[in-house]
């Protein structure tokens, strides 16, 4: 059965670098999910991702964040200068289609630690 | 804003007993979706039932049904037969109107007894 996979399963980044999160969404999935959990807090959305833009975006989402689709099978986020508070569990989804009823797949988390 | 409210951390259940997880919600909106995801442990969420507002017709799944009451917003998760797989973390989300988010209640810790 197609799955969501998510690459790397543990990073650790040092404050102030760079990280890039890496989801492969199921293939003939077009819509596009980034959540994150922090510790001992609830899942909260990031942003949703489609046709190559941005759906919608939470207050989270600042502009430290950007998610990219650079080729057909990749969908990435990236912090562009990590703090310690990005320290979470960052998961992606995909759905097939905008339908609400539809359910959204998940990928395993990708848990990222900011020192 | 939607909220979703899970209130109970932890349950635990005997195998083969019912247990039921509770969730509520708030919104302003009429029409929308609910959804129950189990995640065990270092695993995926995965999708245990949904729920359309306009149906009253209680969703089931095999073991796994809900109780809805779009009037108090309430949507709880009742497991029958419990199994040993069924541990795992369970997370009651709500699907807005334009379906692009999920909003997440705490979720659930659920440990099933031999």
């Amino acid at each position: 059965e197609p799955e969501v996979t998510q690459t790397p399963s543990h990073q650790v980044t040092q404050m102030g670098q760079e990280v890039i999160l890496r989801c492969v969404p199921i293939s003939n999935h077009l819509y596009f999910y980034w959540y994150r959990q922090i510790l001992g807090q609830k899942v909260e959305f990031l942003v949703s991702f489609y046709n190559n833009e941005i759906s919608e975006k939470s207050e989270i989402f600042d502009d430290q964040f950007s998610v990219e689709r650079p080729d057909g099978s990749n969908f990435t986020l990236k912090i562009r200068s990590t703090k310690l508070e990005d320290s979470a569990m960052y998961f992606c989804a995909s759905k097939r289609t905008p339908d609400r009823e539809h359910e959204q797949f998940f990928g395993p988390g990708t848990r990222l630690t900011v020192l | 804003a939607q909220t979703v409210t899970q209130s109970q951390p932890e349950m635990s259940v005997q195998e083969a007993e019912t247990v039921t997880l509770s969730c509520t919600y708030d919104t302003s909106e009429s029409d929308y979706y609910l959804f129950w995801y189990k995640q065990p442990p270092s695993r995926q969420m995965i999708l245990v039932i949904r729920q359309e507002a306009y149906k009253q017709q209680n969703a089931t799944e095999n073991r796994f049904s809900v109780n809805f009451q779009k009037a108090a917003k309430s949507f709880s998760l009742k497991i029958s037969d419990s199994q040993l797989g069924d541990a795992a973390m369970y997370f009651c989300a709500y699907n807005n109107n334009a379906g692009n988010m999920l909003t997440f209640g705490g979720g659930t810790r659920l440990m099933v007894k031999p």
